[in-house]
């Protein structure tokens, strides 16, 4: 079946400094890709739309300074989390259509 | 008001117990609605698509509702390996999720 990959499975920052975070689909094109963050024992929320060569959606108050997305390719949607802080820690998951949805594994952040 | 809602649980069933979830959501216009399967520290896994037909697989059985506005994922048997979150997703093309119940199949 489908596979969406992300990379990196998990990251470790320092306050302050920003981290890009990858998210392909393998075997199929992808116009459309999302980005949902989860926090402890909370679910998925979606942070935004990611569109191949044009500018992303973003949901209600998400920062769209701060989490800068990137779809130059129909395979290719990448998320940076920019000045990360303690209170982006979170796990941060995309997805992408085929012919459903399907999800990537997850990046788990962690800001020191 | 949030487009899917669901009862956060826990859920806690002995095995072999039959167990319910429902969640509720705001937008009539809703099309697709789909149940999934989150193990701790994983993604989602998509378990079944929800017809409003009823869909059934298995021990599973998933129903919609239009008329009142919510799904159901029913799981019969319960079985050890049932334990994990289970997340409804619908609303405004497909792509929100509920809070998620987790259930915890106890021996």
């Amino acid at each position: 079946g489908a596979v969406v990959s992300q990379h990196p499975s998990r990251v470790i920052c320092k306050s302050g400094t920003s981290v890009k975070i990858e998210c392909r689909s393998l075997d199929f094109q992808a116009t459309t890709m999302f980005w949902y963050r989860q926090f402890p024992k909370q679910s998925l929320m979606l942070m935004a739309t990611s569109n191949e060569g044009s500018k992303a959606t973003y949901e209600q108050g998400v920062e769209k300074d701060k989490f800068l997305i990137n779809h130059a390719s129909l395979t290719l949607s990448t998320l940076t989390v920019t000045s990360a802080h303690p209170e982006d820690s979170s796990f941060y998951i995309c997805s992408a259509h085929g012919e459903t949805q399907y999800f990537g594994p997850g990046t788990r952040l962690l800001v020191l | 008001r949030k487009e899917v809602e669901q009862d956060p649980g826990p859920f806690n069933v002995p095995e072999g117990a039959t167990v319910a979830f429902n969640c509720t959501y705001s937008n009539s216009a809703s099309q697709s609605f789909f149940w999934y399967r989150q193990d701790c520290r994983k993604e989602p896994k998509l378990l079944m698509s929800v017809y409003s037909s009823g869909n059934e697989d298995g021990r599973f059985t998933a129903q919609l509702n239009r008329a009142s506005q919510y799904i159901s994922l029913l799981i019969r048997d319960s079985k050890l390996s049932d334990s994990a979150t289970y997340l409804c997703k619908g609303g405004a093309n497909n792509l929100f999720f509920g809070t998620g119940t987790r259930l915890t199949v106890i021996p």
